[in-house]
């Protein structure tokens, strides 16, 4: 069946610093690809997504890129910021099918 | 509203109890979403309906469980003689459409039960 497979955190980087996290995934078909993110006390909201290969989408300085060949969707930002503290999850579907799968979440702190 | 909302936020069970779970999605979504998470991990798909219409029920554990949205609108997800192992995260999450593509989920902030 279709998984998602993320880098396990936690992931502590000083503010600034560059940001990966990474993500693959393993389905039939080609999904909508996403990641949402969890700040403390709050619930899931949707970061960006993606619904094609090679597509690439983009909010509050975090990138990602659907990329086929290598069935990954990581997630970057070029300057992290202490309010991106939170717990990132990747997650695939939605397409065709409207079940969700998610990675297990990566807990990102920054430090000042 | 104009999120999804969840009650209670927090529900402490002693083991053997029945508990509901309440989920108001927002206005006029028709699909309605419930996960399951457990600490550490991501969410897990427990059921979905589209507008009163349960379609899917393939992720519920247990028939324990149980899952209703009888005018569309509000859901209620019931676990009946909980067990430890019930103890977790309920999401509910709604979106607007009822067909592909369906688009982002929009997620309440959750049920936290704790099963003693």
């Amino acid at each position: 069946g279709n998984s998602v497979t993320q880098m396990e955190g936690p992931v502590t980087l000083s503010e600034e610093a560059f940001l990966t996290i990474n993500c693959t995934y393993t389905a039939t078909g080609y999904p909508s690809l996403f990641w949402y993110v969890q700040y403390p006390g709050e619930g899931l909201q949707l970061l960006l997504k993606a619904t094609k290969a090679d597509d690439k989408g983009s909010n509050k300085g975090f990138e990602a890129t659907y990329r086929k060949e290598t069935t990954s969707f990581h997630l970057e930002k070029g300057s992290v910021q202490v309010s991106d503290s939170a717990v990132y999850f990747c997650s695939s579907g939605g397409d065709s099918s409207y079940k969700l799968i998610f990675g297990s979440g990566t807990r990102l702190l920054v430090r000042p | 509203g104009a999120g999804v909302s969840q009650s209670p936020r927090y529900k402490v069970a002693k083991r053997g109890q029945d508990v509901a779970l309440r989920c108001d999605p927002i206005s006029g979504h028709v699909s309605l979403f419930w996960y399951q998470q457990a600490l550490g991990q991501g969410p897990e798909f427990l059921t979905y309906f589209q507008n009163e219409a349960q379609l899917d029920k393939s992720g519920l554990p247990s028939d324990r469980f149980f899952a209703e949205r009888p005018e569309g609108s509000v859901s209620t997800l019931k676990i009946q003689r909980t067990q430890q192992e019930d103890s977790a995260v309920y999401l509910c999450a709604s979106s607007l459409v009822g067909r592909p593509p369906y688009g982002e989920l929009f997620f309440g902030e959750g049920s936290r039960l704790t099963v003693l």
